[in-house]
């Protein structure tokens, strides 16, 4: 019964190829997110998507697109990855932003390792 | 241009006794305040949040200080256990996303 989940856990690949990272949550959510935390750990958010929509995207490269088929599923989708892409990409939902909680519910975590 | 600062990179506490730590910000548009615990191959877990409407916040064990005229909040865990062992962060929000800014992390380490 994982509330936010995400695969694969552990992604190895080579530069310029194209991958995708799934997440799934069950809490019903309508807001979903990803973040990236690079290897001095600060974890920084990448997008959101409130209800299929985009409402953030904090200047990522445009190699990285994010899609949303229904409320509850946010992919990430990397093109012509490059050595700079290795990090851990963290999924995470929380409830409507008119509720105001602020609090946001992560997976655990894609390691993706660029070689 | 780091808006959510944890200066102490880590923290060694015995068990039983106090952990204390420590988050300041500079963005006085922040409104809402959380930490996470983080374990080693997982996501960040929230374990408690705070209103900038209220100067504390407690839940068990955990609890948490707001001084908003010093832009920094703290994190009490009384009594300290092993299990309690992670890596904390500070995050903050405001304005009309639900944003989260997060600090560098605080490694707590809590010895038997």
């Amino acid at each position: 019964d994982t509330a936010v989940s995400q695969t694969p856990k552990y992604l190895v690949t080579q530069m310029g190829n194209d991958k995708s990272i799934k997440c799934e949550q069950n809490l019903g959510h309508d807001t979903m997110y990803w973040y990236k935390q690079d290897s001095k750990k600060f974890l920084k958010i990448m997008f959101s998507y409130n209800n299929k929509e985009l409402i953030i995207n904090e200047t990522v490269p445009n190699r990285f697109s994010p899609k949303s088929p229904d409320k509850a599923h946010l992919n990430l989708h990397i093109n012509s990855l490059e050595l700079g892409d290795s990090a851990v990409y963290f999924c995470a939902s929380s409830q409507p932003i008119p509720f105001h909680t602020d609090t946001q519910y992560f997976g655990p975590g894609t390691r993706l390792t660029v070689l | 241009d780091q808006q959510v600062k944890q200066n102490s990179p880590s923290l060694s506490v015995q068990e039983g006794r106090i952990s204390i730590l420590n988050c300041d910000y500079t963005n006085s548009m922040f409104d809402y305040f959380l930490w996470y615990k983080k374990y080693p191959a997982e996501g960040p877990t929230f374990l408690i949040s705070i209103s900038s409407i209220k100067d504390k916040n407690e839940d068990g064990r955990f609890t948490v200080f707001l001084n908003k005229s010093a832009k920094h909040l703290s994190l009490h865990i009384v009594p300290s256990q092993p299990g309690d062992s992670a890596v904390y962060f500070c995050a903050a929000s405001g304005g009309a996303t639900n944003k989260l800014i997060f600090g560098t992390g605080t490694l707590l380490a809590v010895q038997p």
